[in-house]
């Protein structure tokens, strides 16, 4: 089975400028999350999204905005880019994504989106 | 807030020395944890994860972690490390009825050979 796949590897953008990550969840994956890491932060939750809804949403602001297709794929967009948005966008797939009590999915993570702000 | 603590944020080792890196989380209650590997270069992979049972939990390359519930404590442990282990480490953890894990801020091993 293929893994998670993101598009493209590394970006340089100025601020100001919008950008679009893309995520291709593992085949049979109903569930993308993406995140953002960085140096001194780890990986802080951005949103995922199950069967085309946003499911869940992290404490980030509305500039960072995403969607699912029917295929499950997934798109990120940030919008009015700031230097503070450099960072690796990670996207994590798994078949149910993450559900509440005990019986939680394995997520799969792709290599990541190296953006830097200029 | 709910939040997973990695005290240690660089360790450097020698060969065939002993592991342990520290993680401490505040949930209450039913709490899933999770342990993940980042090597050089490569994708963040799941090395362990606890959910209920056996507080002690095997993972992949020779890994363990511990859950201690009275410490709020799910440290890492590994006997005997190699150069391979080289690699940035995170700590993750989630209550029982929650959607999102919270990663800590990740602990970078680097082993001499």
């Amino acid at each position: 089975k293929a893994g998670v796949t993101q598009t493209p590897r590394y970006l340089i953008k100025t601020r100001g400028q919008q950008v679009t990550l893309s995520c291709s969840p593992i085949s049979g994956h109903r569930s993308v999350s993406w995140y953002q890491q960085t140096p001194g932060q780890g990986l802080q939750f951005l949103f995922e999204y199950f069967s085309e809804t946003q499911r869940n949403k992290g404490n980030f602001p509305g500039r960072f905005s995403g969607r699912q297709f029917s295929n499950s794929r997934s798109e990120m967009n940030v919008s009015t880019l700031e230097l503070g948005d450099s960072a690796l966008y990670l996207c994590a797939s798994s078949l149910n994504g993450l559900a509440g009590g005990q019986a939680v999915d394995e997520q799969f993570f792709g290599p990541g989106t190296r953006l830097t702000v200029l | 807030a709910q939040s997973v603590s990695q005290h240690n944020h660089h360790v450097i080792l020698s060969e065939a020395a002993s592991l342990e890196l520290g993680c401490n989380y505040s949930y209450g209650g039913t709490v899933n944890l999770f342990w993940y590997v980042q090597y050089p270069g490569q994708h963040l992979q799941l090395l362990l994860k606890y959910f209920s049972g056996d507080p002690l939990v095997k993972g992949i390359k020779g890994f363990e972690a511990e859950f201690i519930k009275s410490k709020f404590s799910f440290n890492l442990r590994k006997p005997s490390v190699q150069w391979s282990d080289t690699a940035e480490y995170f700590c993750a953890g989630k209550s029982g009825g929650s959607y999102i894990p919270t990663f800590g801020r990740g602990t970078s091993l680097i082993v001499h050979p």
